[in-house]
């Protein structure tokens, strides 16, 4: 079936970006989306790209899509310590009716 | 803004019982979805509802069944719980269009002694 990966964990400094990563197998893919989830919580839609697009930027977060290798990206940019959560790469086909299709989830630590 | 309402935030159940999660979602979705997620396995999806008393499979549905009797309300129904059941469920919703993300509800953390 219809795969999306992501790194399970990432550790990075107080004022350090954060790069987090995917990579999907569906190509019929058709929206990208980031999802975090602070603990206890549910998850929290952070933003989504357009497979027609190859960047969005949306204040201290940056999305980068290369649509060839299906590779998407998700830069924090002086990342705080309430960025400290679990972040979710999920891909959705353009049909309605539709589930989308997850990762495992990037675990993000920050230290100060 | 989309509310997702889950009815209960911690459940404890006894193996064997029949156990009912309720969710409700304000915003006239046509879709609904009810996940579970484990340490190291991510979401995975139980059911999905594309509508009123439709449902479709996910990719775990076994020990689990749905009700969608409403148009705001999807309820996941573990008909005799057992411990490996124990898990947090997220609901979601969505407009039934291939563009529009999914709405979560807060989870419910279930326990099955």
């Amino acid at each position: 079936g219809e795969d999306v990966e992501q790194s399970l964990f990432l550790s990075v400094r107080e004022g350090d970006s954060s790069v987090i990563n995917c990579t999907y197998t569906d190509s019929s893919s058709t929206y990208l989306y980031w999802y975090k989830q602070e603990p206890g919580a549910g998850l929290q839609l952070l933003t989504y790209i357009f497979s027609n697009m190859d960047m969005k930027q949306d204040q201290r977060l940056t999305v980068l899509l290369n649509k060839k290798d299906k590779h998407l990206s998700l830069r924090i940019a002086d990342t705080q310590t309430g960025d400290s959560a679990i972040y979710f790469c999920a891909s959705s086909a353009n049909q309605a009716g539709t589930a989308l299709i997850f990762g495992k989830g990037t675990t993000l630590s920050v230290s100060s | 803004d989309v509310k997702v309402t889950q009815s209960s935030r911690y459940l404890v159940k006894r193996t064997g019982e029949k156990v009912f999660l309720e969710c409700v979602q304000d915003m006239d979705h046509e879709n609904m979805f009810w996940y579970r997620q484990d340490p190291g396995l991510g979401l995975r999806l139980i059911y999905f509802s594309y509508d009123v008393k439709m449902k479709e499979k996910g990719d775990i549905p076994e020990g689990y069944s749905v009700s969608r009797e409403k148009k705001e309300r999807f309820s996941l129904i573990l008909e005799s719980a057992s411990t490996n059941q124990t898990s947090m469920y997220l609901c979601a919703s969505r407009i039934d269009r291939g563009d529009s993300p999914l709405h979560f509800g807060n989870g419910t953390r279930l326990t099955v002694t």
